[in-house]
């Protein structure tokens, strides 16, 4: 069965303190993998896809990056405004499915 | 223009009953799935259509499951026979492409 799995379950930062999110996912077959963002009570938000090894996104201080067994979202400088829980997600080419990891929780101190 | 909406956004509900959660998807939006998430859960996938088709119903955690689209455009998740387990908040998304999809609030349902 295709799996997602995501490192740390949670994480606190200091304001300004850059760190990466870790995601690794089933290797074979990937057809994309997907980084979102949920804020408390709301629905995810989507911010990359990743179709390839090597292959980089950028959003503000948000950098996704994707090798050939892991993918990681770097965040620079984080604001309090970045905190949320990340999730991140896999979509295989045998079937429709897309599996989610249970997410990061990153919280950043002012 | 609008974006995915849920209804009801709150449902709480008898074991034993049977309950239909709505999904109106972005205009145009030719793929729609529906998730649930569990208290500190990830999202747990249940179904995917395609225009009016399910091609995969296997993420359907039981036979009281079931889910329709009609049109093309809204989607109705029932539940039936209602248990405790069922109690989460059931997530819908669509999209253009399985590339980015767009969610609703949620439905968060509670069974008592």
């Amino acid at each position: 069965e295709d799996q997602v799995t995501q490192s740390p379950e949670a994480l606190r930062l200091q304001e300004g303190e850059s760190s990466s999110l870790n995601c690794s996912y089933t290797v074979s077959g990937l057809r994309g993998l997907f980084w979102y963002r949920q804020d408390p009570g709301k629905g995810p938000e989507f911010l990359f896809t990743l179709y390839s090894a090597g292959e980089e996104k950028e959003k503000e201080r948000l950098k996704a990056t994707l090798t050939k067994k892991e993918s990681f979202l770097h965040i620079t400088a984080p604001k309090p405004e970045d905190s949320a829980t990340y999730l991140c997600a896999g979509l295989w080419w045998r079937d429709d499915k897309i599996i989610f990891g249970k997410g990061t929780r990153l919280h950043i101190l002012p | 223009g609008a974006g995915v909406s849920q209804s009801p956004s709150n449902k709480v509900t008898e074991k034993g009953k049977d309950v239909e959660l709505r999904c109106d998807p972005i205009s145009g939006h030719t793929a729609l799935y529906w998730y649930r998430q569990s208290l500190g859960q990830g999202l747990e996938f249940l179904i995917y259509f395609q225009g009016n088709s399910a091609p995969d119903k296997s993420g359907l955690p039981s036979d009281r499951f079931s889910a329709e689209r009609t049109g093309g455009s809204v989607s109705t998740l029932t539940i039936q026979r209602t248990q405790q387990e069922d109690s989460a908040v059931y997530l819908c998304a669509s999209s253009l492409n399985y590339n980015e999809q767009f969610f609703g609030p949620g439905t968060r349902l509670t069974v008592l």
